[in-house]
């Protein structure tokens, strides 16, 4: 069955830092590219991170940049997002996603969507 | 502001048909990117539920459909039932400075 698995969220003060896990299985993670997408309370979907099978493209939303690192160890089968300098405006679930991209130069090619989501881990930014 | 704009909400009743728009400009879906749309159902994680503007995953009725023009996309339920009541969310690609992937700020389903 293919399945991911997040875990690390929790409560932190702002200004802090977490690092969420995605644990991914039932598929071969090294051939895909992975996503993280949030979602606060209440709210839609904001996408936050991605990164290329290989690790060589590494994209950030315009909010996170500078404070978020995505990584992977495909040897591990896992997806990693390093959270530091959090807000209380970080406040969400956050789910790491397969995805299905492609880089050729400058062209990004989003084909596929974003087709199995884990279940989501909720961090929480509040003093 | 979301990229992507859909409708806060849609309503419809058993059996019937609804659609849900999601407007985008010349940097996304206007740029020719696909379009994808997700199903939240309340308290889940997100869905895939359409891709690449009309394909439908293994698994998904083919009462669910897309269709794309010009800047906008579609997404059709026909045969409204109960268990369709969520969340839908569209997503594409977007070139501009601030772009990457995008969503829709989402519609909201009431079956009634």
């Amino acid at each position: 069955e293919v399945q991911m698995v997040e875990s690390g969220g929790g409560l932190v003060k702002p200004g802090g830092s977490l690092r969420l896990s995605c644990a991914a299985s039932g598929f071969t993670f090294s051939t895909y590219s992975m996503t993280w997408v949030r979602q606060a309370p209440g709210k839609g979907l904001e996408w936050v991170s991605s990164i290329s099978s290989s690790s060589n493209y590494i994209y950030y939303t315009d909010s996170v940049r500078g404070r978020f690192t995505i990584s992977r160890d495909n040897a591990k089968n896992s997806l990693y997002l390093q959270m530091n300098s959090l807000r209380a405006e970080d406040t969400a679930v956050y789910y790491c996603a397969r995805s299905n991209f492609g880089v050729v130069g400058s062209y990004i090619s989003d084909n596929y969507g974003m087709d199995v989501w884990g279940q989501g881990t909720t961090v929480t930014v509040s003093s | 502001q979301p990229v992507l704009t859909q409708p806060p909400s849609v309503s419809g009743a058993p059996g019937q048909r609804v659609t849900f728009s999601c407007t985008g400009s010349r940097s996304n879906i206007g740029a020719a990117y696909d379009v994808h749309w997700y199903q939240q159902l309340p308290g889940t994680a997100p869905k895939l539920l359409i891709y690449d503007t009309t394909n439908r995953p293994s698994g998904v009725p083919d009462r669910f459909s897309g269709s794309k023009s010009g800047t906008s996309a579609s997404l059709a339920i026909t045969g409204l039932q109960a268990e369709d009541e969520a969340d839908y969310y569209c997503q594409s690609y977007d070139t501009s400075l601030s772009g990457y992937w995008v969503f829709g700020g989402g519609t909201k389903l009431t079956v009634v």
